[in-house]
């Protein structure tokens, strides 16, 4: 069965513009989330959603937003961006609530100049 | 204060044998969850291993144990017989409250060790 997947894998953008990440999760999940990963750091938590509507958030500014498809993909927006926005973007699937794991995707690296 | 503490910045082993990696966690939820992931220098998150606050036995899987000291806040990751594709970044992570729960889909994350194993 495929994983996550994640497009794109890399991005460059200028500061100010907005970018999108895409995400779908493994066949049969319907809960994903977003982590972003500074170079250096551990994962931070973002969003999750679950059934379309979002779970969870973490401390980010109101710039990082997300939503949830039908088919439980997802993609996650960042508007305005900075310079501090570059990272490492995993996204994670889990089925939530039989299944305690959450499985990561490759990632998408964005810098931004 | 850290949720996730991971102290060994680097560690290094020579193949075959065994390594230990040191995760403290703080929490004052019953119910939680304690996570490894394997970080390759692709950057795709590798699930190992999983610890229920509530399982009485060890977790294991193949060559990972996971060494559970409930009363000590510990979650210590143990890989026997090291290969070389072990090397990589290792993240312990816990997640707080029942499965289920409103913060289920949160991870939080230590700062990792970088594991090197010599041949």
């Amino acid at each position: 069965d495929a994983g996550v997947t994640q497009s794109p894998t890399h991005l460059i953008k200028t500061r100010g513009q907005q970018v999108t990440l895409r995400c779908s999760p493994i066949s049969g999940h319907k809960s994903v989330s977003w982590y972003q990963q500074v170079l250096g750091q551990g994962p931070q938590f973002i969003f999750q959603y679950y059934e379309k509507e979002e779970r969870g958030r973490g401390n980010f500014p109101d710039r990082f937003s997300a939503r949830q498809f039908p088919n439980y993909s997802s993609e996650l927006n960042v508007n305005a961006l900075l310079l501090g926005d570059s990272a490492l973007y995993l996204c994670a699937s889990s089925f939530l609530r039989d299944q305690e794991t959450q499985y990561f995707g490759p990632g998408t690296r964005l810098l931004v100049l | 204060a850290q949720k996730i503490t991971q102290t060994q910045p680097g560690m290094f082993v020579q193949e075959k044998e065994a390594v230990t990696l040191d995760c403290t966690y703080d929490t004052s939820d019953p119910s939680y969850g304690l996570f490894w992931y394997k970080q390759p220098s692709s950057g795709e998150m590798i699930f190992l291993i999983y610890q229920g606050s509530y399982d009485q036995q060890n977790a294991t899987e193949g060559r990972y144990s996971l060494n559970f000291q409930k009363a000590r806040k510990s979650a210590n990751l143990v890989i026997s017989a090291s290969q070389l594709g072990d090397s990589a970044m290792y993240f312990c992570a816990m997640r707080e409250g029942p499965a289920g729960g409103t913060s289920y889909g949160k991870l939080t994350f230590g700062q990792g060790t970088i594991l090197t194993v010599h041949p």
